[in-house]
């Protein structure tokens, strides 16, 4: 069974860049499909988008084009979530999420990581 | 907004059956199966139900998915305390471009 192991809690200022990762835990890993959810404080989930490792066809929520990137190294059998300019309002916890198909409801999620950004 | 609409709340006592909806569309629901996540405080969400009514390994028979038209339904029987969460179901949406998933508001359930 793949688990997904992510990186751990960030603090940053408006305006920085982050890159957090999210690991499997084989080489099944690639033959997956790996989703990234938001999670703001006090509130509903989010689909951001779905990355195929093996790959590395990437879809994006229409909420979430342009405003991040998703990529993976299956080398590593990691898949990450990027901001290039990170504001405020992105403060959240980030979920990754295993899916063996993009129509498939992901079934295995990482543990979470808390993203504050605060001047 | 959420596209899919829950409640934002239930309650039931233990022992007693629940039910909680999820609102949708023909682009959504009408077309494709509900799936359903519990989130309990603090942790990261957990697939209770997925196309149509399959539990994954693990899961109590005590959760039970069904659909009609464009709503959908999650019956939890024989409540129990820990089944204190929130409990959102997830499907596609043809109305959406690129990665068409999309997450009901949420329903926070309450065991008195």
């Amino acid at each position: 069974e793949v688990q997904l192991v992510q990186s751990g809690a960030e603090v940053k200022k408006p305006g920085e860049s982050l890159k957090i990762s999210c690991k499997g835990s084989e080489n099944g890993f690639n033959n997956y499909w790996i989703v990234w959810v938001r999670q703001m404080p006090g509130k509903g989930l989010e689909w951001m988008g779905i990355i195929y490792p093996g790959d590395s066809d990437t879809r994006y929520s229409p909420s979430f084009e342009g405003q991040v990137t998703i990529s993976a190294d299956k080398s590593i059998t990691t898949a990450y979530l990027q901001w290039s300019s990170l504001k405020a309002s992105d403060t959240a916890m980030y979920y990754c999420a295993r899916s063996s198909h993009i129509v498939v409801a992901p079934d295995q999620w990482g543990q979470g990581t808390l993203v504050t950004v605060s001047s | 907004q959420s596209v899919l609409t829950q409640p934002p709340s239930a309650s039931g006592t233990p022992g007693q059956r629940v039910s909680i909806s999820c609102s949708g569309s023909r682009s959504n629901i009408g077309s494709y199966p509900v799936n359903w996540y519990q989130q309990l405080p603090g942790t990261a969400p957990k697939l209770l139900i997925y196309n149509r009514n399959q539990r994954p390994s693990g899961v109590p028979d005590r959760f039970s998915g069904s659909k009609s038209a464009t709503s959908a339904s999650l019956a939890i029987s024989g409540l129990q305390s820990e089944d204190e969460a929130t409990y959102y179901c997830a499907t596609r949406d043809d109305s959406l471009n690129g990665f068409n998933w999309v997450f009901g508001g949420g329903t926070k359930l309450t065991v008195l």
